[in-house]
This record gives C-alpha cells, structure tokens and sequence, in this order.
C-alpha cells in the first residue's frame, strides 16, 4: 500500500518570506498527486494537481507554485508569503489505478504571521 | 453555488443514537462518491465509497441519488469514537481524477 510522507508537520512563517513543502510517496509509480489547502473552519480546496514529472496544473490562481521534479515527489513553493497563505497542506495520491479515492499525508499547519 | 453542499451541524448525539447524513452536489457528469472522516487538526481519511446501489459497512450505511443529486451517510448505533468531521467527496470525469470536498459535517457523540 502507499505512504505518504509530508513535512514539516508544523511552521509558522513571517509574512514575505519564501515557502518550500515537500511530499513524497512510495509504494506506487506514476501517481497522480494533488496539494489541497484547507483554511480554519473550511473545506478542502485543490490548488494543484500532477499526472507526471513537470506535469502541473493549477486550479486557482493565487501566491504559490508547485514543482514535480520526480515521479514521487511533489513540492508547494511561494517566494512571498502572505498571511491569507495560513491553512493546513494536504499532499495526496489517487489510492490506485482505476480507483477514485485518495491517500493524504498528515499535512503541514502553516501560520503566516 | 458551491459544488458540494453539507450541513456544517455539529450534530450533538448521546452513544447508541443513529444520525444521518446528507449532501447534495451540483455536477450532474459526477461519476464517483465518497465519505471521508476528518478527526481534529488530522487529514481526511476514507470512510467509505458509494455505490448507486447504496452499501454497507458495518454500522455505516451510503446511498447515492442521483436522479436528485444526493448523497446520505446513516451511522447507527453512534460511538463516542465515531466524534469527527464527515466530508461528502465526488469526482468527476475529464478532472484527472480530481475529488471536490464539501466543507464536512461535524458530529459529537457524548455519553
């Protein structure tokens, strides 16, 4: 089975300063990869998602940037912080193929302040 | 209008309570469904996928509507572990696989 691997747990940050998370997983090749964001008392939102090494797409436009630059790795990158970018970072990977539901790593609580 | 709808609750039953669930969503191309359980400050986890056919796990029951676009859970015999945030999830063809969250209906099961 898969595992997903994110870190730092937790971070808080000044406003403007740059931003790096970084998720790996094993236990599959090939998988598609999301970064969801989800902000105190909201739902989940997609920001990007990967079907493959330098394959993203984002879905909101907004402060930060996500990079693959192999197949199990996945990063979330800003290079100014601001404090809106505060909420909790969810890495996740399609469960298997043909298979709808995700796996989540334990996520990154960022506090920009 | 948002694409998945859920009550936010919380929902305040004492143990042994069944309570239910629901969700509507806006996409009527929305192939896949879900429910997802969220404890405090943990990420989702999957609960439980539903079929057209509704389906079972255990004290856990899905049903799916598609015809109105509704989406139920039903938890019966409530635990105080069964305390979380439940997400209503649906996906969609064309999206890469892509899952839209509702917001999660929170849940307190007291003694």
């Amino acid at each position: 089975s898969q595992t997903i691997h994110q870190w730092p747990a937790t971070l808080v940050q000044p406003v403007g300063s740059p931003l790096s998370l970084e998720c790996t997983v094993e236990g599959t090749s090939n998988p598609n990869l999301y970064w969801y964001r989800q902000a105190a008392g909201r739902g989940l939102q997609l920001l990007f998602y990967s079907i493959g090494i330098d394959q993203i797409s984002s879905e909101v436009p907004q402060n930060l940037s996500a990079s693959r630059p192999q197949d199990r790795q996945f990063i979330l990158s800003s290079k100014k912080l601001l404090l809106s970018d505060s909420g909790f970072y969810l890495c996740a990977s399609l469960r298997s193929p043909g298979e709808n539901g995700y796996t989540f790593g334990s996520g990154t609580r960022l506090t920009v302040v | 209008r948002k694409e998945v709808e859920q009550d936010p609750g919380p929902f305040n039953v004492p143990e042994g309570a069944t309570v239910a669930f629901n969700c509507t969503y806006s996409n009527s191309a929305s192939q896949s469904f879900f429910w997802y359980r969220q404890d405090c400050r943990k990420e989702p986890k999957l609960l439980m996928s539903v079929y057209s056919s509704g389906n079972e796990d255990g004290r856990f029951t899905a049903q799916l509507n598609r015809a109105s676009q509704y989406i139920s859970l039903l938890i019966r015999d409530s635990k105080l572990s069964d305390s979380a945030t439940y997400l209503c999830v649906v996906s969609f063809s064309g999206g890469y696989n892509k899952l839209i969250f509702g917001a999660g209906t929170r849940l307190a099961v007291h003694p």
